[in-house]
């Protein structure tokens, strides 16, 4: 089993629309939880930080559930500019980022 | 406010031969990790470096080593290149001990191509 596992899509979504990514993880000892956003061919970028009380930033909510080891990623209102591959992320420990394979989103006009 | 570097930012290489990839990191920041992204997967973290000595390593051979300088850069060698390091490598810098401790940043990346 991977330690961190994503649906890799694709999802292809209209501009408007509401999509949800979902994210297990093997390690219940996982201490810190993200989601990264990458675009094609470029780096990585932190998106949000993912708390047990849940958080949220304009149009993005993410979720964390430690007692099924699962992370969710919601997004409303979808733009043409959210079209990415949405990576999750758990920290095992304090060092290391263990990475799923990426969530694709086209956002379709 | 420099973010994290790398370079080059393409190497190619052939079978056998050696390379050497140079990252700085953001200013502040004090640890620098290392990761390997191959084409269509996630990035899969190779070591990381803090006070100049390699304090936790992920599932890679001992082809793959680093170094970090006393000015908080760093360096990831591989030696005996195979077809299969082929990907993109990314550098990664955080602070030790901050109040973000975890959260890591990107740079850009070398992209590898061994032939």
């Amino acid at each position: 089993r991977k330690e961190v596992e994503q649906d890799p899509g694709p999802f292809n979504v209209p501009e408007g629309a509401t999509v949800a990514f979902n994210c297990t993880y093997s390690n219940s000892a996982s201490q810190s939880f993200f989601w990264y956003r990458q675009d094609c061919r470029k780096e990585p970028k932190l998106l949000m930080s993912v708390y047990s009380s849940g958080n949220e930033d304009g149009r993005f909510t993410a979720q964390l559930n430690r007692a099924s080891q699962y992370i969710s990623l919601l997004i409303r209102d979808s733009k043409l500019s959210d079209s990415a591959t949405y990576l999750c992320v758990v920290t095992p420990n304090n060092n290391d980022m263990r990475f799923g394979a990426g969530t694709r989103l086209t956002v379709k006009p | 406010d420099a973010g994290v570097t790398q370079s080059p930012t393409h190497l190619i290489k052939t079978r056998g031969q050696q390379v050497t990839l140079r990252c700085s990191p953001k200013s502040g920041h004090d640890t620098v990790s290392w990761y390997q992204q191959a084409l269509g997967q996630g990035p899969q973290f190779i070591f990381q470096y803090y006070e100049e000595e390699e304090r936790q390593r992920g599932n890679f051979p001992d082809r793959f080593s680093g170094h970090q300088f006393p000015n908080y850069s760093s360096e990831l060698n591989v030696n005996a290149l195979l077809l299969g390091d082929s990907a993109l490598y990314l550098c990664a810098s955080s602070l030790t001990g901050g109040r973000n401790k975890n959260i890591q940043y990107f740079g850009a990346g070398t992209r590898l191509s061994v032939l």
